[in-house]
C-alpha cells in the first residue's frame, strides 16, 4: 500500500513571493512516479508537475518546481513568484508503475496567495 | 474534444434511493476510474476499470457497483443511497499504455443524500 502525507493544512503565502508545500509518502516499491495536483474552487483537478521516481534530476513546470528527495521519501514543491491564481488546493499524490495505475492522494494543503 | 465528462453535476438524494453517475470520456483510454472525495481527505479510489467488461475494486467500495459496457463510458451506481455517501465524485480515465499515466479528471458530481 502507498501512503502520502501531508503535514500542512492551511498555508498562505503574499503576492509574488516564494512559497514550499511539503509532502511524504511511503512505498515499497521501487518504481512509481510522484504528482501534485492543483484544485481550484471549480473543484476540476489540475495536473501541476510529476516526477518519475527513477530520474534524480527534479521536475521544473515555469514556477513550479520539486525537491525529490527519494531516500527520505520527500516530495516538495516549490512555487515561485506566487499570483493571486494560484489560490486553490493542493495535492501530493503517488502511482505506482504496475497495477491499475490509481493515484493515492494525501489530504491536501489549502494555499490562498494575500494580494 | 471534450475530454472527461461527468453527469449530472449535482444531485439530492434522499436516503433508500437509488442512482446511476455517467463518466463519458473521447481520448480512446483504457483505464477508467471512480474517487470519492470528503472534506479533510484526498482523493480516495471507489473502483476502476482496465479495459472494457472489466471491474475491479478499489479502497472503498462499500455500496457502490459499477460497470464498463463500453469503453468510453464508466458508471457508478449506488443501489440504496446512505448519508455516508455524500461527497464528490471524480471520474478520471488514462491510457494504460504504460510509462507516463497521468489521469484525466472530470470536473466532479456533488452527491447529497438526506
Amino acid at each position: 500500500a502507498q501512503t502520502v502525507t501531508q503535514s500542512q493544512p492551511e498555508m498562505s503565502v503574499q503576492e509574488a513571493e516564494t512559497v514550499t508545500l511539503s509532502c511524504t509518502y511511503d512505498t515499497s516499491e521501487s518504481n512509481y512516479y510522484l504528482f501534485w495536483y492543483k484544485q481550484p474552487p471549480s473543484r476540476q483537478m489540475i495536473l501541476v508537475i510529476r516526477q518519475e521516481a527513477y530520474k534524480q534530476q527534479n521536475a521544473t513546470e515555469n514556477r513550479f518546481s520539486v525537491n525529490f528527495q527519494k531516500a527520505a521519501k520527500s516530495f516538495s514543491l516549490k512555487i515561485s513568484d506566487s499570483q493571486l491564481g494560484d489560490t486553490a488546493m493542493y495535492f501530493c499524490a503517488s502511482q505506482l508503475k504496475t497495477g491499475a495505475n490509481n493515484l493515492f492522494f494525501g489530504t491536501g494543503t489549502r494555499l490562498t496567495v494575500i494580494p | 474534444n471534450a475530454g472527461v465528462t461527468q453527469t449530472p453535476k449535482f444531485r439530492v438524494l434522499k436516503t433508500g434511493q437509488s442512482m446511476t453517475l455517467l463518466c463519458a470520456q473521447d481520448m480512446n483510454h483504457e483505464y477508467m476510474y471512480w474517487y470519492r472525495q470528503d472534506p479533510g481527505m484526498g482523493l480516495r479510489l471507489i473502483h476502476y476499470s482496465v479495459g472494457e467488461g472489466t471491474t475491479a475494486k478499489g479502497e472503498v467500495p462499500d455500496g457502490y457497483n459499477v460497470s464498463r459496457l463500453k469503453k468510453q463510458n464508466f458508471l457508478l451506481g449506488l443501489e440504496s443511497a446512505a448519508p455516508s455517501q455524500t461527497s464528490v465524485y471524480f471520474c478520471a480515465s488514462s491510457s494504460g499504455t504504460g510509462g507516463w499515466e497521468t489521469q484525466y479528471f472530470g470536473p466532479g458530481t456533488r452527491l447529497l443524500v438526506l
